[in-house]
């Protein structure tokens, strides 16, 4: 039973568009919520996160939308740029529930030139 | 790059053979985990520790132990590996624990394949 979903394994984006990569979560009790990118071959990498308490949150060309009552966050990308190619995983975790985070199954994306 | 090493970087072993995969980290993070990718699964947690010689199972540690002696070093033991542990395996590092407002950091990976 996966607790963090995200339900399109890829997306094609031109580059200078923008990129909507979409995640939901089944377990209410989340509170944190982060963004992590992965190169082939390297480990994932901090992107971007989000606590319950905000809707939004922006770094750059990157902002995090979170919908609480829809149980839906999405990160967004603009504009969009080559390099921006990679794996994108969601992920999840709970006050009390330390030491643990939950990963979605991840969203490949291409940013065509 | 936060300091993590992850040996070996790829390893190829037959059914039923023992393989330790090690992280190594220079960063004297309290905190130490093993997650493995698998395509349409994400990163799932097999195991973690929360100091030396603490550790905890994760979702999917069945078939797999750890061991934490140093801060610095943690292992990740396959008893008896089997075709379905072929994987990326990837360790990660916090801080302060991933309970709220916690990142992780992570190695480069290492691909296991068994034969």
């Amino acid at each position: 039973d996966q607790q963090v979903k995200q339900n399109s394994p890829s997306l094609s984006v031109q580059e200078g568009r923008i990129s909507i990569l979409n995640c939901d979560y089944t377990n209410s009790m989340f509170d944190y919520f982060l963004w992590y990118k992965k190169y082939p071959a390297e480990g994932p990498t901090f992107l971007i996160s989000i606590s319950s308490i905000k809707d939004k949150n922006e770094d750059g060309r990157f902002t995090v939308f979170l919908n609480k009552s829809a149980k839906h966050l999405s990160l967004h990308i603009v504009p969009s740029q080559p390099g921006d190619s990679a794996v994108y995983f969601c992920a999840a975790s709970r006050m009390d529930s330390s030491y643990k985070l939950i990963f979605g199954s991840g969203t490949r994306l291409l940013v065509r030139p | 790059d936060a300091g993590i090493t992850q040996s070996p970087r790829h390893k190829v072993t037959e059914t039923g053979t023992p393989v330790t995969l090690r992280c190594h980290q220079t960063e004297n993070h309290r905190y130490m985990y093993w997650y493995r990718q698998d395509p349409g699964h994400g990163l799932r947690l097999i195991h973690y520790s929360y100091g030396v010689k603490d550790t905890d199972k994760g979702e999917v540690s069945d078939g797999y132990s750890v061991s934490r002696s140093k801060t610095e070093d943690f292992l990740l033991t396959l008893e008896s590996a089997t075709s379905s542990q072929t994987s990326v395996y990837f360790c990660a590092i916090s801080r302060t624990g991933t309970g709220y407002g916690e990142k992780l950091f992570f190695g480069s990976g290492t691909q296991l394949s068994v034969l």
